[in-house]
């Protein structure tokens, strides 16, 4: 079955820009979402289609995906950013796989 | 819009429960519907699809067999009856709508303890 890897943690001063990555075979020719989910919250969708973001979601999100990795991009980075990020994998064979998520520090 | 799971609780080993999930706001029998969980500390992990009108299902390998998912859309409701339970299933379980971008609706979660 399909898998998609991510870092366990990354680290941001406030201001700056997180970047947190999702791996997998081919990557690229599938469609990625990510969802943020913060402490004893539901998961909340905030990228879909590799680069879309939902309404409400602040410009600040970004993602991309080429090759065998997408990447979620938090431009300037604040405290209420501070969460796990889950990315998700979808094609007909990928049928919405889930990385294990990372953990984003805002400090 | 929203989702509302019932249904946790602490269960012993091999014993069995059912969520429910009620959608509300939306036409709940227009899309495709999942349960995903969540482990202690862990990911998230989907566990089961259902098509529309109920007629078609998959689940991940470590619930097939064990778990089936099931909707009543009269009721606006979706099931997940959970059978053979083991300490591995304890998680929050999390009803999830579909939408043909991603997962854009979430519920509120429903705690699951698999305990003796």
């Amino acid at each position: 079955s399909y898998e998609v890897t991510q870092p366990p943690s990354v680290s941001v001063s406030p201001g700056q820009t997180a970047t947190i990555t999702c791996s997998g075979d081919k990557l690229g020719n599938k469609y990625v979402c990510w969802y943020q989910q913060k402490p004893g919250q539901s998961p909340v969708l905030v990228i879909y289609q590799d680069s879309k973001r939902p309404s409400g979601i602040p410009e600040r999100f970004s993602g991309s995906n080429s090759g065998n990795t997408a990447t979620l991009t938090i431009s300037g980075t604040q405290t209420m950013d501070e969460a796990d990020y889950h990315c998700q994998a979808w094609d007909s064979n990928a049928a919405w796989v889930f990385g294990g998520g990372t953990r984003l520090t805002v400090l | 819009v929203q989702l509302v799971e019932s249904g946790g609780g602490l269960v012993q080993p091999g014993g069995s429960l059912r969520l429910s999930c009620a959608g509300s706001g939306f036409t709940f029998s227009d899309y495709w519907m999942h349960w995903v969980r969540q482990a202690p500390g862990k990911g998230l992990v989907r566990l089961s699809r259902i098509k529309t009108d109920g007629s078609s299902t998959n689940y991940t390998d470590s619930v097939k067999g064990r778990f089936t998912t099931s909707r009543d859309n009269a009721k606006n409701t979706l099931y997940l009856q959970m059978n053979s339970l083991r300490a591995e299933d304890t998680a929050v379980y999390y009803c999830v709508r579909e939408n043909t971008y991603g997962f854009d609706i979430w519920g509120q979660g429903t705690k699951v303890t698999v305990s003796s």
